[in-house]
């Protein structure tokens, strides 16, 4: 079974500086996705940012951008230039490319941006 | 296109009445999740439906839940009858599953308090 473990509960940054969001997670497959979800007070979940595991290039998306660590098992989300509206939790989060699709999710981890 | 579509958004009822979510999946989606949301247990896995045949409902909690999925289009989550415990933010996602897919988008939630 797959796992996915974010070890860091709270965050904080102060506003326009960058911010790294720790993933871990645990699989024997070798090709899969791997995904950040943010979600505001509002509750909805918004998709981030998505890392293919058989791409060795890691993806950005704006100011997001993730460090792609297949070796070790990690997926770190690079926040850069802060703003308050990245004030949220994030999630991270493992889907299998073959059979059964259903997300597995960390922990999640508050994010607080100090103006 | 449209995103998942859930209703209702906000749902008060009291506790031992009958609570019906709904869910419209985006179009051409194959894959449709339920997930549960709370404080204490975080993102559950409620049950999964692939091509409107439910594959994995080992998350629903217990007999008072149940799922259906009469079309491609419409699916339902069933509460009977409901209890304080089940309050909680449930969400309705939906997938395609290809290679450029596999990506989970989910609804805005239904916020259900049980009282």
């Amino acid at each position: 079974a797959q796992t996915v473990t974010q070890s860091q509960p709270e965050m904080s940054v102060q506003e326009a500086e960058t911010v790294t969001l720790s993933c871990t997670y645990d699989t024997s497959e070798s090709d899969y996705y791997l995904f950040w979800y943010k979600q505001p007070p509002s509750r909805q979940m918004i998709l981030v940012i998505r890392q293919e595991a058989y791409k060795q290039q890691n993806a950005t998306e704006n100011r997001f951008s993730v460090n792609f660590q297949k070796a070790a098992k990690s997926f770190s989300l690079k926040i850069s230039d802060s703003q308050l509206g990245d004030a949220a939790m994030y999630f991270c989060a493992f889907n299998r490319i073959q059979g059964a699709q259903k997300l597995v999710f960390g922990q999640g981890t508050r994010l607080t941006i100090n103006p | 296109d449209a995103g998942v579509i859930q209703s209702p958004r906000h749902e008060v009822t009291e506790m031992g009445q009958e609570v019906t979510l709904r869910c419209k999946p985006i179009s051409g989606h194959n894959s449709l999740f339920w997930y549960r949301q709370t404080m204490m247990r975080g993102l559950e896995l409620l049950i999964y439906f692939n091509n409107n045949v439910p594959i994995d409902d080992s998350g629903m909690p217990e007999d008072r839940f149940s799922a259906k999925m009469p079309n491609a289009s419409f699916s339902t989550l069933k509460i009977q009858p409901s209890e304080p415990r089940d309050s909680a933010v449930y969400f309705c996602a939906s997938s395609s599953h290809d290679r450029a897919g596999n990506t989970i988008y989910f609804g805005e939630g239904s916020w259900l308090t049980v009282v």
